[in-house]
């Protein structure tokens, strides 16, 4: 079965710190998409990023960067010089089948401390 | 240009009554889901509808919940004879196309029974 796996359940780190959220995943498909969500305090999902399987590129979004290794099914998720504002809850999220359903992971809470 | 937009946003219900929850896709968009997140918990797939049909339900409880998504109108998610373990924050997501494209969360109707 697909399954999504974020060890990290809680970080904490100072701002201006970078940190790496970490995700693997399981799949049967040869082509698939992953996704990560942010779920701040206000409690909204938050889209962020999602990568086609095919393309191993690693992709930067002013501080947030993505590291995709299919070699070892993960997705790691960094952000760079860490602030107040990225304290949320963050879900890496794969479809079952297609697009649909995503399964997401159990989430990994970050705290950012000024 | 509106996001998915869900009401209520909280919801109070006593065991034994119903429960009604509303999802008005992104415009353009044709695809709705259901995602239920219980507390400190990551999000589940429940329902996957496009108009006036449902397309997969395999995270549906068998019973007292049902799902629809009229030709007019937003999606519904209806929960019979609430119980307390129902209490949860129900998500709403859209997309234009399955099998390729993004779903974009609404803000989730917090359902609270007493």
């Amino acid at each position: 079965a697909q399954k999504v796996t974020q060890a990290q359940t809680e970080i904490s780190v100072v701002e201006k710190e970078d940190v790496t959220l970490d995700c693997v995943y399981e799949t049967r498909d040869t082509t698939y998409y992953l996704f990560w969500y942010k779920q701040p305090p206000s409690g909204e999902l938050v889209f962020l990023i999602r990568r086609n399987s095919f393309d191993e590129q690693n992709e930067i979004s002013g501080r947030y960067s993505w590291n995709f290794q299919k070699s070892t099914s993960s997705f790691n998720f960094t952000i760079t010089a860490s602030q107040v504002v990225d304290s949320a809850v963050y879900f890496c999220a794969h479809p079952l089948r297609g697009n649909t359903p995503l399964v997401f992971g159990k989430g990994t809470r970050l705290s950012v401390i000024a | 240009n509106a996001g998915v937009m869900q009401n209520p946003r909280h919801l109070v219900r006593r065991r034994g009554q119903e429960a009604r929850l509303r999802c008005s896709p992104m415009k353009g968009h044709s695809h709705v889901y259901w995602y239920r997140q219980l507390p400190e918990e990551g999000l589940k797939f429940m329902v996957y509808l496009q108009k006036e049909n449902i397309i997969d339900e395999s995270g549906m409880p068998k019973e007292r919940f049902s799902a629809e998504f009229p030709k007019e109108g937003p999606s519904i998610l209806r929960i019979q004879q609430v119980v307390r373990g129902d209490s949860a924050a129900y998500f709403c997501a859209s997309s234009p196309l399955t099998s390729t494209d993004t779903q974009y969360f609404g803000p989730g109707t917090r359902l609270t029974v007493l």
